[in-house]
């Protein structure tokens, strides 16, 4: 079974940075590409980041472009997000998605990991 | 920046048919994705490829896309498909993006 956990969220002061984990098991991380995409309370789903199985074609939303950083760690099955200069507006559930070779698209999420960016 | 534009509400009767669409100027060259959430829940896949539906995802959900529009249509529609349904897609960067979600109601 698949399994997708994020972690490193919390209550952080504006400008200051926070990294999240996630965690995978049950497929095979080291072949799939893997994403990030986050949701503010009460609002929709916006993508904010990708990285290829092999690191070598990352992604950026315009939003978060020089601010973030997306990596992973194939020897232990990991993904991370590097968060810099956060802004209120990047509060939000932030999830852990995989992309699909057999759909060609976000296929399993975890259950998200919350940032609170606030004084 | 690209934008895919969904109405925010669809009301459908229990057993109707609800259509709830997805417009975005680069949908005639991508593919659109359908995205059903519950209240507290991640996201699960509905359709993928405009068209195609994943195993497990029940025969009433359909995926159409034609010029700028992309369609998710539910035929007989149940009490527990009222959720928030998203399209996705990509730019013509290959940056993905989220519709801005369709809140379903089941009368």
């Amino acid at each position: 079974e698949v399994h997708l956990v994020e972690s490193g969220g919390g209550l952080v002061q504006p400008g200051r940075s926070l990294t999240l984990s996630c965690e995978v098991s049950g497929f095979t991380f080291h072949d799939s590409a893997m994403h990030w995409v986050r949701q503010p309370p009460g609002k929709g789903l916006e993508w904010v980041s990708g990285i290829s199985w092999n690191t070598s074609i990352v992604d950026y939303a315009d939003s978060v472009k020089g601010r973030f950083t997306i990596a992973r760690d194939n020897a232990k099955n990991s993904l991370f997000l590097q968060m810099h200069s956060l802004r209120s507006e990047d509060t939000a559930l932030y999830y852990c998605v995989m992309y699909s070779t057999l759909y060609h698209v976000f296929d399993m999420w975890g259950q998200g990991t919350m940032v609170t960016v606030s004084s | 920046s690209y934008e895919l534009t969904q109405p925010p509400s669809v009301s459908v009767s229990l057993g109707q048919m609800a259509r709830i669409t997805c417009s975005g100027e680069a949908l005639p060259k991508k593919y659109a994705s359908w995205y059903q959430q519950r209240p507290g829940q991640f996201p699960i896949l509905l359709i993928y490829k405009d068209t195609e539906r994943p195993s497990g995802i029940p025969e009433r959900f359909s995926g159409s896309s034609s010029g700028t529009i992309a369609t998710l249509t539910i035929s007989g529609a149940q009490a527990e498909d009222e959720a928030d349904y998203y399209c996705l897609s990509a730019d013509s960067s290959g940056l993905w993006v989220f519709g801005g979600g369709t809140k379903l109601t089941v009368l």
